[in-house]
């Protein structure tokens, strides 16, 4: 039982470039969820998904896409990286929302030069 | 929409000193409410909940935390903190929203020193 794992654990990227940040977890959750965590700006909510093929925005969704194409990966994308997304991003998942215990990810530092 | 206040940014203490943590939270209906502990370097992880019941929670490595109804309040207590408390420490509670996603506050940054 591994619960939430993440892909890549580092990543450096230049201005423009693209890529996927994966999220798996193996505990069958409904919720998924990613986040950004910044100094003293605390978790703040990208993008979640409620089940398998839905997806919805959070707190700071542009520059971000996601999908949920199987219940056990949420994927985030970056299209066209920028320095103001240098951050760790941290996935999270729980059986249903907030009323409800989230498990997190170890993270995935990225840079963007 | 639900908001959480965590008033205290940064507490810095010495070791066996007591420690008292403040979530207020806005939405007055059912709520459950969280701890988290990020210890430097690592994700987030419980730390302690309060779904029903006797309103003082027990939670890992002595913590506790009393939800108070009538202050909309989570408060986050030890009494004697040691430096391996080092950490950032969220309170969360669900949303107002029909989704009832998580709620985070800014976080407190706590540095023990021993």
């Amino acid at each position: 039982n591994a619960g939430v794992t993440q892909t890549p654990k580092f990543r450096v990227l230049k201005t423009g470039q693209s890529m996927t940040l994966l999220c798996a977890q193996d505990m069958n959750h409904e919720y998924m969820y990613w986040y950004r965590q910044d100094p003293g700006m605390g978790l703040r909510l990208i993008h979640y998904s409620v089940g398998e093929g839905t997806t919805a925005k959070g707190e700071v969704p542009d520059g971000y896409n996601v999908s949920r194409l199987k219940k056990q990966n949420f994927l985030l994308g970056l299209e066209s990286a920028a320095p103001s997304q240098t951050s760790v991003y941290f996935c999270a998942s729980s059986r249903q929302g907030g009323f409800y215990e989230q498990y997190f990810g170890p993270g995935t530092r990225l840079t963007v030069t | 929409a639900q908001s959480v206040s965590q008033h205290n940014h940064h507490v810095i203490l010495s070791e066996a000193a007591s420690l008292e943590l403040g979530c207020n939270y806005s939405y007055g209906g059912t709520v459950n409410l969280f701890w988290y502990v990020q210890y430097p370097g690592q994700h987030l992880q419980l730390l302690l909940k309060y779904f029903s019941g006797d309103p003082l929670v027990k939670g890992i490595k002595g913590f506790e935390a009393e939800f108070i109804k009538s202050k909309f309040s989570f408060n986050l207590r030890k009494p004697s903190v040691q430096w391996s408390d080092t950490a950032e420490y969220f309170c969360a509670v669900p949303s107002s929203g029909g989704s009832y996603i998580p709620t985070f506050g800014r976080g407190t940054s706590l540095i023990v020193h021993p």
